[in-house]
């Protein structure tokens, strides 16, 4: 049963454009969800992350927007740039700790 | 560097070899997580520890594989008898936050396993 459910598998945007990731989860009992990028051969960085107490969150050309209702979350990046390409996975966590990941989305942004 | 370190970095072995990795979390983090990821998958988890208290175990971690953190500090994760499915990467992370909710976990560069 796969928990959080990402879309889409792959992503293709030009430079200063706008690229938007989602994620759906089943577990209401998640309360944590961050959003990780990772580099071919690197391990996931942290992006940014959002509690269910607020609807939107951002951190420079970074936002996440969280629907509790609908169990959907999304990431939006404004300004793309060629350095932001890469393999971004959201992710739930709850009060057992451990993080169950989205299968990941390739962004390519092109210049 | 004062991040999550993990080695090696790279191991390939021959089907039926026992592998070690070691991770070095970063300092005082109390809690360590191992995490396994396949090509175009994302990372899933297989255990962790709080302290030296391994306190779960994903169903995915067979009787083949066996992870320590003694003293509370680094952690090692041991597969014996290696299958050729388990070729992965292993990535390993560390949190601390004395509180009962899910916490930032920051992410070591990863072991990346080859079993022929």
């Amino acid at each position: 049963q796969q928990q959080v459910k990402q879309s889409p598998q792959s992503l293709i945007v030009q430079k200063g454009g706008i690229s938007i990731i989602n994620c759906a989860y089943e577990n209401t009992a998640f309360d944590y969800f961050p959003w990780y990028q990772q580099f071919p051969g690197k391990g996931p960085a942290l992006l940014i992350a959002i509690r269910p107490d607020v609807s939107e969150k951002k951190e420079g050309r970074f936002t996440i927007s969280f629907n509790k209702s609908a169990k959907q979350f999304s990431l939006h990046i404004m300004d793309s740039q060629p350095g932001d390409s890469a393999t971004y996975f959201c992710a739930a966590g709850g009060s057992n700790y451990k993080l169950t990941f989205g299968k990941g989305t390739l962004l390519t942004v092109n210049p | 560097d004062t991040g999550v370190s993990q080695d090696p970095r790279h191991k390939i072995t021959k089907r039926g070899q026992n592998v070690t990795f070691r991770c070095d979390p970063i300092s005082e983090h109390n809690r360590l997580y191992w995490y396994r990821q396949t090509l175009g998958q994302g990372p899933e988890f297989l255990t962790y520890f709080q302290n030296e208290a391994q306190l779960e175990k994903s169903r995915l971690l067979s009787d083949r594989f066996s992870a320590e953190r003694p003293k509370g500090s680094f952690s090692t994760l041991e597969i014996q008898r290696t299958e050729q499915g388990d070729s992965a990467m292993y990535l390993c992370a560390s949190s601390n936050r004395a509180s009962g909710r899910t916490d930032t976990q920051y992410f070591g560069p990863g072991t990346r396993l080859t079993v022929l």
